[in-house]
């Protein structure tokens, strides 16, 4: 199985800042990596999805970059609605899909 | 629209067998690349896949898991069943089932509302 590595497990921050979500595999897979947002009692929605391609309707303040092992999420500007837990994927082999063990962003 | 919904049982008993539903609209299971799979969440845990189906039929599971669990589609009903055997207190989370529109790029795009199914005697 390929293990997906995040950090930080949490993240404080304020409103209008940068925030920045690592996602580490162990091999590369490539640019086929996905992020999702997860809000308490809700489904997880899809962000980002090869690596750096932004889901429609997802605001443009999200923004994935990486390739090979290293993958960031970045949020440009933090706003009240990003409170939640963000989650990375990668489906380089579907033969064992795996996700990251999550970043929760909380307010500081 | 692409909508999908769990359903099953909310309370099994250790040792039992688990069957989920999940019936969906606004996709066919029968169009080329389209997959649908299932994932869990312990509570206050990570998520974790568990399998996945596509529109060839072909099956793929979560190696960990893979010798209890079986998934199966119904294309005429929109439906694809999830079953887990030897169920065991650690398998309660919620299950979610989830949309792949792309064979060749398996991420979720439309997820399931989830079903919490809990364990115990």
């Amino acid at each position: 199985d390929i293990q997906m590595t995040q950090s930080p497990s949490t993240l404080s921050a304020s409103v209008g800042d940068r925030v920045t979500i690592t996602c580490r595999a162990s091999q590369s897979i490539s640019s086929w990596l996905a992020w999702y947002q997860q809000k308490p009692g809700k489904a997880p929605k899809l962000l980002i999805y090869k690596a750096s391609s932004l889901e429609s309707g997802v605001p443009s303040r999200f923004s994935g970059s990486g390739s090979g092992t290293e993958f960031t999420l970045t949020i440009s500007s933090l706003q009240p609605d990003d409170f939640a837990t963000y989650y990375c994927q990668q489906y380089n082999s579907y033969s064992g899909l795996t996700f990251g063990g999550g970043t929760k962003v909380e307010i500081k | 629209q692409i909508t999908l919904k769990e359903s099953g049982p909310t309370l099994v008993k250790p040792t039992q067998t688990l069957t989920l539903t999940c019936t969906f609209s606004g996709f066919s299971l029968s169009t080329s690349g389209v997959g649908v799979g299932w994932i869990r969440q312990p509570p206050g845990k990570a998520l974790e896949w568990l399998a996945l189906i596509y529109w060839d039929d072909d099956k793929r599971y979560s190696p960990s898991l893979k010798s209890r669990l079986t998934i199966t589609k119904d294309t005429s009903k929109n439906q694809v069943v999830l079953t887990m055997t030897n169920m065991d207190p650690v398998d309660t989370a919620t299950y979610y089932c989830a949309h792949n529109g792309i064979a060749v790029a398996a991420y979720f795009d439309y997820w399931g509302q989830g079903t919490l199914v809990t364990v115990s005697s």
